[in-house]
């Protein structure tokens, strides 16, 4: 059974503060990673994919990868309230599968 | 904007109904998505669908009855449903499935709100 592990928070941040998401999953196999931001009551919304080990970057955003201890992670730079959401954390690949498991997601507060 | 696009955004229907979801994505995807999600909870897969032919059905009853017209149309029959059901419907899609790395990146659409009475 494949696990995607995140802290359901919420994470609470001042504005213009680092946020920082953190995803661990249990499937050493586990190929691709994806972030997903959700607003209340709207749909997924597609942030970053990363496949490789290190950083990533696009904008305020971060996500970086470590393979060996089977851990991704999502740094938000320069935190606005507007960023105040529930990330999802998506694992694929392994085992031959290629559907995402989704994590239960990270309620992130961005405070003024 | 998603190019995904659902419809209807929101619908109630009772027990006895039969309605349709109706799904459409613009981005030349041959693999299409199903999935259910209620509140505080991930995104649940209820069908995949690649190259118009089914290609997983996560044993989802038979209230729920998928239909891929064709490549870019994804329509999600509803029959007899429970109140349970009630939940938000996101149709998604992605380049192809099964898939190398870079193709198994799904998109979402804004998905479609059921309220079952």
């Amino acid at each position: 059974q494949k696990e995607v592990e995140q802290n359901s928070g919420p994470l609470s941040v001042p504005e213009g503060a680092i946020a920082s998401l953190n995803c661990t999953y249990s499937d050493r196999g586990s190929q691709s990673f994806f972030w997903y931001r959700q607003y209340s009551g709207k749909s997924p919304e597609l942030i970053m994919f990363i496949y490789s080990n290190g950083d990533k970057e696009d904008g305020r955003f971060t996500a970086q990868l470590n393979k060996a201890s089977q851990y991704v992670s999502l740094l938000i730079r320069d935190s606005q309230p507007s960023d105040s959401a529930t990330y999802l954390c998506a694992v694929l690949g392994g085992g031959g599968s290629y559907i995402p498991t989704f994590g239960r997601g990270t309620s992130l507060i961005v405070h003024p | 904007d998603t190019e995904v696009t659902q419809t209807p955004k929101h619908l109630v229907m009772g027990m006895t109904n039969k309605k349709s979801l109706k799904c459409e994505q613009h981005m030349g995807h041959r693999a299409m998505y199903w999935y259910k999600q209620k509140a505080k909870k991930p995104p649940e897969l209820m069908f995949v669908y690649s190259y118009e032919k089914l290609s997983i059905n996560e044993s989802v009853p038979s209230r729920f009855s998928p239909e891929c017209p064709n490549s870019s149309l994804l329509n999600l029959h509803l029959h007899a449903l429970q109140p349970e059901d009630s939940a938000l419907y996101l149709c998604a899609s992605s380049q192809r499935y099964p898939s190398t790395l870079t193709g198994n990146t799904i998109y979402f659409g804004e998905g479609s709100w059921l309220t079952v009475v």
